[in-house]
């Protein structure tokens, strides 16, 4: 199974500022098929990125994906409030598709 | 518009079962794969079980294997999990979902979930 892991497991920052997600996998994601969500209480994940690196629809250009290979990352250039949340990525090259822990991204 | 509407869940006894089900509409639900996620209390998600658009394609955590069974009814727009066994790490909201992933057909753009519901395992 491939293991992803997030760092930081919380992240305090101040609405205006950058934030950067990491995501690490235990081996190398396929044709980069890595996701980013972002989940707030009793609601359901949103999809942010796929591919890495590609918005899915209606998503501000403020939030943005790279990496491949085992190393990702999803940054938000300047959080505003509704960004704070916990954010996943996951990973659907193969079976199981694993998420990761979680980040929760909070208001310092 | 895409709906995803679950059902089924409740509290039940260890070792006892349940079957959810999701009623999907606004899309073409015979055309994709289809999944059930799970999230316990606090927690993060975890991916249970995922079965191809005509089902001969189906795969489980290590963790439900043996236990769930996922099934469709493209007739009828809907997906269940048989759920046996049922233990107390079982608890948790089910989410039924229709995302991206390996099972999918090439280009496939979707990205639906349900709002989930809860099963609660408990004595």
């Amino acid at each position: 199974d491939i293991v992803l892991t997030q760092s930081p497991g919380t992240l305090s920052l101040s609405p205006g500022e950058r934030a950067t997600l990491s995501c690490r996998a235990s081996q190398s994601v396929s044709s980069s098929y890595l996701a980013w969500y972002q989940q707030k209480p009793g609601q359901a994940p949103r999809l942010l990125i796929y591919g890495a690196s590609s918005r899915a629809t209606g998503i501000p250009d403020r939030f943005s994906g790279s990496g491949s290979g085992t190393d990702f990352t999803l940054t938000i250039s300047r959080l505003e409030p509704e960004d704070f949340a916990v954010y996943y990525c996951q990973q659907y090259g193969r079976s199981p598709e694993t998420f990761g822990q979680g980040t929760k991204v909070d208001i310092k | 518009e895409v709906q995803l509407v679950e059902s089924g869940g409740g509290l039940v006894k260890p070792g006892g079962s349940l079957r959810l089900s999701c009623a999907a509409s606004g899309f073409s639900f015979s055309s994709y794969s289809m999944n059930w996620v799970r999230q316990a209390p606090g927690k993060g998600l975890e991916w249970v079980s995922s079965i191809s658009s005509g089902s001969s394609y189906i795969y489980s955590a290590d963790s439900v294997k043996g236990r769930f069974t996922i099934s469709r009814d493209n007739a009828k727009n809907s997906l269940y999990l048989q759920m046996d066994g049922l233990r107390a790490e079982d608890t948790a909201v089910y989410y039924c979902a229709c995302t991206r992933g390996w099972l999918q057909p090439p280009g496939a753009n979707v990205d639906y979930w349900g709002q989930g519901t809860l099963v609660t395992v408990s004595s």
